[in-house]
């Protein structure tokens, strides 16, 4: 099992949509947790962090559940400029010092 | 502010050849990062450092070496190149551990 495992897509979804992506963990001791946008070809760049009381920026919004051990990502009034990759990032735990990203999940938005 | 920079941005090697990849970053951050990122898999840690004069391995450190001489730069190594190491390679920094992390533009290696 990978210690962190994301939905790979692609997710096909009309602007204006509200989609969610869902990431799971496998250490409970992670402590950190983060979204980031990943273009093609392009770096990684942070979207937003992740607390267990939730993170809102705008039409994102990010959730931490430890109890179930995913963090969750909705997009809400999809645009065409969401079409990315988002990964999600665990950092912590166990066996000394991790930083585990997932391998992403494809979002196109279509007209 | 550059932020975080790699060289070079593409590179050709032929099987057995060496080289060096440089990443600079002027934000004074303490962490740095080398990844590499292949197809279907998220991005995965080769080597890290917690500071200038330190080098830690991450989980995929074997056919790599790294150096931090000054705090600003971390230097990847591949020694003897291989097919399996064709790959795009991100550098990354941090303020510290587990924080947000801010990357380079990538190189993108072919080893032939």
């Amino acid at each position: 099992r990978k210690e962190v495992e994301q939905d790979p897509g692609p997710f096909n979804v009309p602007e204006g949509a509200t989609v969610a992506f869902n990431c799971t963990y496998s250490n409970s001791a992670s402590q950190s947790f983060f979204w980031y946008r990943q273009d093609c070809r392009k770096e990684p760049k942070l979207l937003m962090s992740v607390y267990s009381s939730g993170n809102e920026d705008g039409r994102f919004t990010a959730q931490l559940n430890r109890a179930s051990q995913y963090i969750s990502l909705l997009i809400r009034d999809s645009k065409l400029s969401d079409s990315a990759t988002y990964l999600c990032v665990v950092n912590g735990g166990t066996g000394g010092f991790k930083t585990i990203f997932g391998a992403g999940t494809r979002l196109f938005v279509k007209a | 502010n550059a932020g975080v920079t790699q060289t070079p941005k593409f590179r050709v090697l032929k099987t057995g050849q060496s080289m060096t990849l440089l990443c600079a970053q002027d934000m004074n951050h303490e962490y740095m990062y080398w990844y590499r990122q292949d197809p279907g898999m998220g991005l995965r840690l080769i080597h890290y450092s917690v500071g200038e004069g330190t080098t830690a391995k991450g989980e995929v450190p074997d056919g790599y070496n790294v150096s931090r001489l000054k705090k600003q730069n971390f230097l990847l190594g591949l020694e003897s190149a291989a097919p399996s190491q064709t790959s795009v390679y991100f550098c990354a920094s941090s303020t510290r551990g587990y924080n947000e992390q801010f990357f380079g533009p990538g190189t993108r290696l072919t080893v032939l």
